[in-house]
């Protein structure tokens, strides 16, 4: 089946520890995007890769760092340095037809 | 100004009624837009998208874009309680690969 995997479905992180949400796509999009939702709120971007080897800061970038070594995987990482990382993440990746289609979400909660 | 932004919910309408979601964009280099649908706890959903002035109709659904005016619409007709959702709407910049969301709108039809 093709489609986007995200995983864990649920994590949790100490204070001070870094941790990194996996997301795999064999859909062959060029296109990969992380969003952050928090309760009640909407999509806020956090880094989008147009193709591998390349990934540009979104809207709230600051606290998480990524990378685009395959065309399949785009994985987050949520730095100490991210000081309310409690949320819900989104992965989604984008073909030639522009439409964006969505993993499952990570829901990560710091303990 | 925010790249994207729906009128505020939430909006409660009659089963049968007819739903109208608001949505304006500041960036006139965007090309590509999107509805999205979420149900609490769930990733979003595309349902319509829209590249070209005018309406869209699939199904229930009907999605009404002015370049001009900066401003995307989506109406659904004959409203069910499983439309009871957040709607979300996207737009793609034409430069780059970079995909924002609104805060969102959030329907209940009431049976």
């Amino acid at each position: 089946d093709g489609g986007i995997t995200q995983s864990p479905k649920y994590l949790f992180r100490k204070e001070g520890q870094n941790v990194t949400l996996s997301c795999e796509q064999n859909l062959n999009h060029d296109a990969m995007y992380w969003y952050r939702q928090d309760p009640g709120q909407g999509l806020r971007l956090i880094y989008y890769s147009q193709i591998v080897n390349d990934f540009q800061k979104g809207d709230i970038a600051e606290g998480y760092s990524v990378s685009r070594e395959k065309k399949e995987s785009f994985p987050l990482t949520v730095t100490s340095a991210q000081k309310n990382p409690t949320a819900f993440y989104l992965c989604a990746s984008c073909g030639q037809g522009y439409e964006a289609f969505f993993g499952q979400g990570t829901r990560l909660t710091v303990v | 100004q925010k790249e994207v932004e729906q009128n505020s919910g939430p909006l409660s309408v009659p089963e049968g009624a007819i739903a109208s979601l608001n949505c304006t964009y500041s960036d006139r280099g965007s090309q590509s837009f999107f509805w999205y649908r979420q149900y609490s706890g769930k990733s979003p959903e595309l349902i319509m998208f829209i590249y070209s002035n005018g309406d869209k109709e699939d199904g229930r659904f009907t999605a009404q874009l002015n370049k001009a005016s900066q401003y995307v619409s989506l109406l659904i007709r004959d409203s069910q309680p499983s439309d009871s959702a957040t709607y979300l709407c996207a737009l793609r910049r034409s430069n780059d690969y970079k995909l924002s969301f609104g805060a969102g709108t959030t329907v209940t039809v009431r049976a």
